[in-house]
């Protein structure tokens, strides 16, 4: 079983539709967590950094983190053709040096 | 600005033949790290290194070699003893200790074998 698990998608929505994406992850002393934007044939780039449980907002994307169940989420409002790349969500435990657990990215489409 | 720089952007590779992508970082990061994303399999850690002069193996090193002779670069080398090289590579770098900033990503490498 992998630490973080990730639905590949594609997840395909009409624009302006919320989107839910979601990671669930198996290790207990994951505490950071954070949401990667990743368009075609590009690195990825920092979209959401969290610590512990809770929301934080930006703009039109919430993340969540509910660590009682394991479960991480981005939400993303008003959705825009802008928005279809891939999401990566990505976790670290609490020590010194910040090594990253990665999912594997959900495909987002987001039709005009 | 501050960035990170991958070079090239296409590489193509023969059968037995090694080569060297380029990461550069001008972000004062100290550590800087290798992935290989192949469709479906999402970002596999290949090497990193958290200071100058040392580095790790990650969960994929095999057939692969790296350097850290100065703290804003980090070549990767592909040897011929990776058997499946076509992928694409993307270097990464951030403070060792965060910041609240997670990594920091190049634009990436395509590698394909020939």
């Amino acid at each position: 079983q992998k630490e973080v698990e990730q639905d590949p998608g594609p997840l395909s929505v009409p624009e302006g539709a919320i989107v839910s994406l979601n990671c669930t992850y198996s290790n207990s002393a994951f505490q950071y967590f954070m949401w990667y934007r990743q368009y075609s044939r590009k690195g990825p780039e920092l979209l959401m950094y969290t610590y512990s449980s809770g929301n934080k907002e930006d703009g039109r994307f919430t993340a969540q983190v509910d660590k009682s169940s394991k479960y991480i989420s981005l939400f993303i409002r008003d959705s825009q053709p802008s928005d279809s790349a891939t999401y990566l969500c990505a976790m670290r435990m609490n020590t010194g040096f910040q090594k990253l657990v990665f999912g594997t990215g959900t495909r987002l489409l987001v039709s005009p | 600005d501050g960035g990170i720089t991958q070079s090239p952007k296409y590489l193509f590779r023969k059968e037995g033949q090694n080569v060297t992508l380029s990461c550069e970082q001008n972000l004062n990061h100290d550590a800087m790290y290798w992935y290989r994303q192949d469709p479906g399999q999402g970002l596999r850690l290949i090497y990193y290194s958290q200071i100058v002069n040392d580095f790790q193996k990650g969960d994929i090193a095999e057939g692969y070699s790296v350097s850290r002779e100065k703290k804003e670069s980090f070549p990767l080398t592909v040897t011929s003893a990776q058997k499946n090289p076509t992928a694409f590579y993307l270097c990464a770098s951030s403070f060792s200790r965060d910041r609240g900033n997670g990594y920091t990503f190049g634009s990436g490498t395509r590698l394909t074998v020939v």
